[in-house]
């Protein structure tokens, strides 16, 4: 069964960094491309970033680039999600994707002063 | 940036009857490699969303075949031939085929 569990989010100031952590279990991770997506509150679901199998392509959305930093590491079968320079507009529940088709449960990330 | 539009926005249905959502898109979601990278998504509130369709038409695994979707090129359409209880939710459009990949808006439905 494929099970994508997310966690690291939390509460932090405007200006702030957090690492999202996604560990992925029962399929051959390093064969698929993995993404973030976020819903922020009252809001519809985004598209944040993708990274192809081996790590060697990452696209972002235009209001993260330069901000966020997705990566991957294989070898553990875990995805990342590095956030800087967080504003009040990246609160929302994070999503790890495989595909499009597994989603994890989420994890929440507030940026509030 | 690829723009999809859903209509409606809100969809107050009838348990029993059917239900309609569409989804246009501002250009072609035909991929160079020929595929349409085009889904639907469903999210029950206080769940993760949950893929319903992929490739424009694909039922994914387990989606009660009360759902359709079809459409191409340009304009998308989900279906439900006789809305459940458990079909309430939002909806939402996706595509795939042009970067940055861009959601509808959501659409609603409720009983």
């Amino acid at each position: 069964e494929v099970q994508l569990v997310e966690s690291g989010g939390g509460l932090v100031q405007p200006g702030g960094s957090l690492r999202l952590f996604c560990a992925a279990s029962g399929f051959t991770f390093s064969n698929y491309w993995m993404s973030w997506l976020r819903r922020a509150p009252g809001k519809g679901l985004e598209w944040v970033a993708t990274i192809k199998e081996d790590g060697s392509e990452e696209y972002y959305v235009d209001s993260v680039k330069g901000r966020f930093t997705i990566s991957r590491d294989n070898a553990r079968n875990s995805l990342h999600l590095q956030m800087n320079s967080l504003r009040a507009e990246d609160t929302a529940v994070y999503y790890c994707v495989r595909n499009g088709q597994n989603w994890g449960q989420g994890t929440l990330v507030m940026v509030s002063s | 940036d690829v723009v999809l539009t859903q209509s409606p926005l809100s969809l107050p249905v009838t348990l029993g009857q059917p239900a309609s959502i569409s989804c246009r898109s501002s250009q072609s979601l035909v991929h160079s490699d020929g595929n349409t990278h085009f889904n639907w998504f469903q999210q029950r509130p206080g769940q993760s969303p949950r893929r319903l369709f992929y490739k424009a038409s694909n039922r994914d695994s387990g989606v009660p075949d009360r759902f359709s979707a079809s459409g191409s090129g340009t304009d998308f359409t989900l279906q439900i031939s006789r809305v459940e209880a458990e079909d309430v939710g939002v909806y939402y459009c996706m595509q795939a085929t042009h970067w940055p990949h861009t959601f509808g808006q959501g659409t609603k439905l409720e009983i």
